[in-house]
């Protein structure tokens, strides 16, 4: 079963630019969550979503979004980026249902914004 | 307001003997506790978890417990192992009885074990 998947890897923007990071869960799992990690704040809730429907948020500015399409990909956005942007960004995926209740991650998208 | 601590930022621990990592949380709405692992490079990988409605989980060389009155959990690896050494990540989130939080995580800051041979 092909694991978490997130494009793409690497990533270099300017100030200012939008960044859009795209994430396809494991088959089958319809709820994908997004977290960012820097070395000051560790990893942090972005947002959770579910049958297209955003379910939770974390505390990030409005400059943070995304959506998640009825294959259950999902996409992220960071529009007007700012050097504290600078992170990993995962992806998880979770069936909800069965399992220990698990996030399954993604390896993750690392940004750097000059 | 960091709701989830791992206190210690490094253990170092001998191959054969136990590995303990802590964790500590503030938010009494938490009922259900992971331990992640993490390399570099890579994203975290799921290790074990706990119900509230438990105060033990075992797997293999991985134990969990939970004390909830002191709000402190607390992973055993045991014997530990070079091939253990990695970022270990104590997560925590409020799932009730709807269910509906399952993917937001609480993380802690991690620690990093290192298991010498």
């Amino acid at each position: 079963k092909a694991g978490v998947t997130q494009t793409p890897r690497y990533l270099i923007k300017t100030r200012g630019q939008q960044v859009t990071l795209s994430c396809s869960p494991i088959s089958g799992h319809r709820s994908v969550s997004w977290y960012q990690q820097t070395p000051g704040q560790g990893l942090q809730f972005l947002f959770e979503y579910f049958s297209e429907t955003q379910r939770n948020k974390g505390n990030f500015p409005g400059r943070f979004s995304g959506r998640q399409f009825s294959n259950s990909r999902s996409e992220m956005n960071v529009s007007t980026l700012e050097l504290g942007d600078s992170a990993l960004y995962l992806c998880a995926s979770s069936p909800l249902a069965g399992g220990a209740g698990e996030l399954f991650f993604g390896e993750g998208s690392r940004l750097t914004v000059l | 307001d960091q709701q989830v601590k791992q206190n210690s930022p490094s253990l170092s621990v001998q191959e054969g003997r136990i590995s303990i990592l802590n964790c500590d949380y503030t938010n009494s709405m938490f009922d259900y506790f992971l331990w992640y692992k993490k390399y570099p490079a890579e994203g975290p990988t799921f290790l074990i978890s706990i119900s509230s409605i438990k105060d033990k989980n075992e797997d293999g060389r991985f134990t969990v417990f939970l004390n909830k009155s002191a709000k402190h959990l607390s992973l055993h690896i045991v014997p530990s192992q070079p091939g253990d050494s990695a970022v270990y990540f104590c997560a925590a989130s409020a799932r009730g009885a709807g269910g509906t939080s399952y993917g937001k995580l609480t993380f802690g800051q991690g620690t990093i074990l290192t298991v010498h041979p």
